[in-house]
């Protein structure tokens, strides 16, 4: 993996069902991986940051884990509700600050009534 | 507290017109980043900015863009004689950081730039 590369780009997902994607991403100089959620007309808005091999974190209904080993994180989204719908995007982080972060295309979910 | 904003929120610009786009980071944040998110495509790294100091220009595509912070804090983001391909949302983002941790950065809501 040379870049940081998302999975599927767009899902449809009923009402009350769960759902997840993927990031994945280069192994080599990791530091951090950040997930957003931006939902269209506003800013994105940080979900999780995750540093460790192993990590899980959850917020609510929305919940994430990660791989460094093998440089890969889920995002699980449980009994999705119309507001769910939005662009995920995750980013790898490198660490030092001056390099920015490094974003994936994004997985647009749409929640459907 | 205030987040990020940025203006104009869209801008539509033709062919050769130059453009500034403005970025009022959170007060106090040390960092700010501009990216650059073309339709279909993540946002992509332009520029980073640690105080005045703008570190890293690495990403800016030309010479026609040119990004500035000159006191610590406000920053514009500027294209000269835009072409169609500058049709983008444009993302800045601050950050309290200085750059010895990960960066948790807050992002403004961009400004979509038309170029016709």
């Amino acid at each position: 993996i040379l870049n940081v590369e998302q999975s599927p780009q767009s899902l449809h997902v009923q009402e009350g069902d769960s759902t997840n994607f993927t990031c994945s991403f280069p192994s080599s100089n990791f530091y951090a991986l950040h997930w957003y959620r931006w939902e269209t007309a506003k800013s994105p808005e940080a979900l999780f940051v995750m540093t460790l091999n192993g990590d899980e974190k959850k917020k609510g209904r929305i919940s994430a884990t990660l791989n460094t080993k093998e440089g890969y994180s889920y995002l699980y989204i449980k009994g999705s509700q119309p507001e769910d719908s939005a662009t995920y995007l995750c980013a790898r982080d490198s660490g030092g600050g001056a390099d920015g972060l490094t974003f994936g295309k994004g997985t647009h979910l749409i929640i459907q009534p | 507290g205030a987040g990020v904003s940025q203006s104009p929120r869209y801008k539509v610009a033709k062919r050769g017109q130059d453009v500034a786009l403005r970025c009022d980071p959170i007060s106090g944040h040390v960092s700010l980043f501009w990216y650059q998110q073309a339709l279909g495509q993540g946002p992509e790294f332009l520029t980073y900015f640690q105080n005045e100091a703008q570190l890293d220009k690495s990403g800016l595509p030309s010479d026609r863009f040119f990004a500035e912070r000159p006191e610590g804090s406000v920053s514009t983001l500027k294209i000269q004689r835009t072409q169609q391909e500058d049709s983008a949302v444009y993302l800045c983002a601050s950050s309290p950081l200085s750059g010895d941790s990960y960066n948790e950065q807050f992002f403004g809501p961009g400004t979509r730039l038309t170029v016709l």
